[in-house]
């Protein structure tokens, strides 16, 4: 029982490079989210998806871009990083229903430099 | 705009005593909070939820209160020990969203 499967665990990236974190579920969820998390600020919502074909923006979409195609697949891109995307990143699914509790997967820890 | 507020300082007890954490929001009509547990280069760990017409909730040694009138959540470990060691992060509903708050760090000294 998988649950959330975030890849690659770390990654250092130079200014202006490109790269996809990538998360997939196996609990077939429909909504899916990206956070990330610096110290002392807990976590910042990026984007999220309530469906395969929908997503939408966040508190803090600018510099990334998601997309989903699948149920199980929500990769998250960061097309020119910046030193202000070092962090943590999770991603996270839930049921459709209300108070439904998010599963997280273990995160991204991305340094750019 | 919307805010949710947790002891920004950390929290260092001695093993068997009681810790009490406070989650206060503001500008939010949540009709519940949630609480989770989040270890060292870990994911976050759903803990607990708690409904807008409960008072109060438990499991096992946790327990949590939610005062909508005071805008108040409060979660209480009992008992603790140093497995209970770890930063508690509480959240409330956004449309589709869950907003986090920065987290408190909980310390439990055997």
């Amino acid at each position: 029982n998988a649950g959330v499967t975030q890849t690659p665990k770390f990654r250092i990236l130079k200014i202006g490079q490109s790269m996809t974190l990538q998360c997939a579920q196996d609990m077939n969820h429909n909504y899916m989210y990206w956070y990330r998390q610096d110290p002392g600020m807990g976590l910042k919502l990026i984007y999220y998806s309530v469906g395969a074909g929908i997503t939408d923006k966040g508190e803090v979409p600018n510099g990334y871009n998601v997309s989903r195609s699948t149920t199980e697949d929500f990769p998250l891109r960061l097309e020119l990083a910046a030193p202000s995307q070092t962090s943590v990143y999770f991603c996270a699914s839930r049921q459709p229903q209300d108070n439904s509790p998010l599963h997280f997967g273990n995160g991204t820890r991305l340094t750019v430099t | 705009s919307q805010k949710i507020e947790q002891n920004s300082e950390a929290l260092n007890i001695q093993e068997g005593k009681t810790a009490t954490l406070t989650c206060n929001y503001t500008n939010y009509s949540p009709a519940y909070l949630q609480w989770y547990r989040q270890d060292p280069g870990r994911g976050p760990v759903f803990l607990l939820l708690i409904r807008e017409n409960e008072k109060e909730k438990r499991k096992e040694r946790l327990k949590v209160t939610f005062d909508t009138t005071l805008k108040q959540s409060l979660f209480h470990i009992t008992a603790s020990q140093p497995a209970d060691s770890a930063t508690y992060l509480c959240a409330l509903p956004n449309d589709y969203k869950l907003s986090f708050g920065a987290g408190t760090t909980v310390t439990v000294r055997a």
